[in-house]
């Protein structure tokens, strides 16, 4: 069955830190990636998706994402974090052929003023 | 614009009894997906409806069941709950049959006891 790992469950960092959030998925086929953030007491917002085209993705916020297909992943980066950042972050699969979106368990981001 | 809007915030019911759970896509969205978010299971991906009709469900239970209107309104309802059923329900909604872009609402905490 397909899944999503995020492999860090708790980050923790220091303002102007630079981040990098891993998101490995498990299909070798056509996928539609995502990326969702979670502040705290708010709801899930996308911060940037990847259909096609250029494997760099560039977010809201000043997040990107870059998909490595070889590797099957979807890593979020960020090069100087703020303490708004501070939220759970969430990596999604849709596989195509499928058409269901699958989630990661989430990485919660926790940034130190 | 006015957001995915999901009555009641909050529920507690007692095992065995049914819920029905209520969303509100945006103006204009005709697609409407649930999902369940746990502790455990991280957010899960249920079904979603479009043009009222269900499509892509996932392994849960029958007990799990919805309906779309033609409004695009979704309701969901789970009968004969149990204790495992307690999670955050969300429901999402995006502008047409796979366009991806999901906009979340806040949830239903559903709490079984």
């Amino acid at each position: 069955a397909q899944s999503v790992s995020q492999h860090n469950h708790h980050v923790i960092l220091s303002e102007a830190a630079s981040l990098e959030l891993g998101c490995n998925y498990s299909y070798g086929g056509t996928v539609n990636l995502f990326w969702y953030v979670q502040y705290p007491g708010q709801h899930l917002q996308l911060l940037l998706k990847y259909f096609s085209g250029d494997p760099l993705v560039k977010g809201i916020k000043g997040f990107e994402a870059e998909f490595i297909k070889s590797k099957f992943s979807f890593n979020l980066r960020k090069p100087s974090v703020q303490w708004s950042d501070t939220a759970e972050y969430f990596c999604a699969v849709i596989v195509a052929r499928d058409d269901k979106i699958i989630f990661g368990k989430g990485t919660r981001l926790h940034i130190l003023p | 614009k006015a957001g995915v809007t999901q009555t009641p915030r909050y529920l507690i019911k007692t095992r065995g009894q049914q819920v029905t759970l209520s969303c509100s896509p945006i103006s204009g969205h005709r697609s409407v997906s649930w999902y369940q978010q746990t502790p455990g299971q991280g957010l899960q991906f249920l079904f979603e409806y479009f043009s009222e009709t269900q499509r892509n469900k996932r392994n849960f239970p029958g007990r799990f069941s919805g309906r779309q209107f033609s409004n695009s309104r979704s309701e969901m309802n789970v009968s004969t709950l149990e204790l495992g059923d307690s999670a955050l329900y969300l429901c999402a909604s995006s502008l047409d049959r796979g366009d991806y872009g999901y906009t979340f609402g806040s949830g239903t905490r559903l709490t079984v006891v």
